[in-house]
């Protein structure tokens, strides 16, 4: 059974960065891209970025443009986000997920809560 | 940047069946995807591809997509199809677009 879980996730200041992480089983993550999706309290869903199967490529959302990189680790089968100068406005559950076009599996989600 | 526009809430009585749109322009040119959200949950995707839907999903869910408009549609609603439905689409200039989803209560 596919099953993607998230960590990381935790209260910071603004400015500060956290790193996410992505443990995937079930599925060869290498064969997907692979996404991260957000979700700020009582809001509905913001594409964050995604990743190509071999990280040559990557897709950001013009709000995270910049202060976001995302990144994966094939052999240990799990993706990663890289969370800099982080602001209010980037408080949320973060989930991964497979693909890009298409959200196919998603995980449970870790909350990132940046505030003074 | 795209837009999907989604009516905030939906409101049906159990047994009835329930039809949650979801407006964009160009949309002959997008695939659409709906996702179901429980309170507390991680998203489901319900629809893929503008009608097809995922192993597992029951067949009282449908997806169509008509000019600019796509509906989502739940027969015979159960109480726990109580949730937040979101359409999204990819766009090459905004990346993955969600809809600000709809609120389906079951009365």
């Amino acid at each position: 059974e596919a099953q993607m879980v998230e960590s990381g996730g935790g209260v910071v200041q603004p400015g500060a960065s956290l790193r996410l992480s992505c443990a995937v089983s079930g599925f060869t993550v290498s064969d997907h891209w692979m996404s991260w999706v957000r979700q700020a309290p009582g809001k509905g869903l913001e594409w964050v970025a995604s990743i190509d199967q071999d990280g040559s490529e990557k897709d950001f959302a013009d709000s995270v443009k910049g202060r976001f990189s995302i990144s994966r680790d094939n052999a240990k089968n799990s993706l990663y986000l890289q969370m800099n100068s982080l602001s209010a406005e980037d408080t949320a559950i973060y989930y991964c997920a497979t693909e890009r076009t298409i959200f196919e599996i998603w995980g449970q989600g870790t909350t990132a809560t940046v505030s003074s | 940047s795209y837009v999907l526009t989604q009516p905030p809430s939906v409101s049906v009585a159990p047994g009835k069946t329930a039809t949650i749109t979801c407006g964009g322009t160009n949309f002959g040119d997008y695939s659409v995807h709906w996702y179901q959200q429980k309170p507390g949950q991680a998203p489901v995707l319900v629809i893929h591809y503008d009608i097809d839907r995922p192993s597992g999903i029951p067949d009282r869910f449908s997806g169509s997509k008509s000019g600019n408009t796509a509906t989502l549609t739940i027969s015979r609603v159960e109480a726990g199809d109580e949730a937040d439905y979101y359409c999204q689409v990819w766009d090459s200039s905004s990346g993955g677009v969600f809809g600000g989803g709809t609120q389906l209560t079951v009365l």
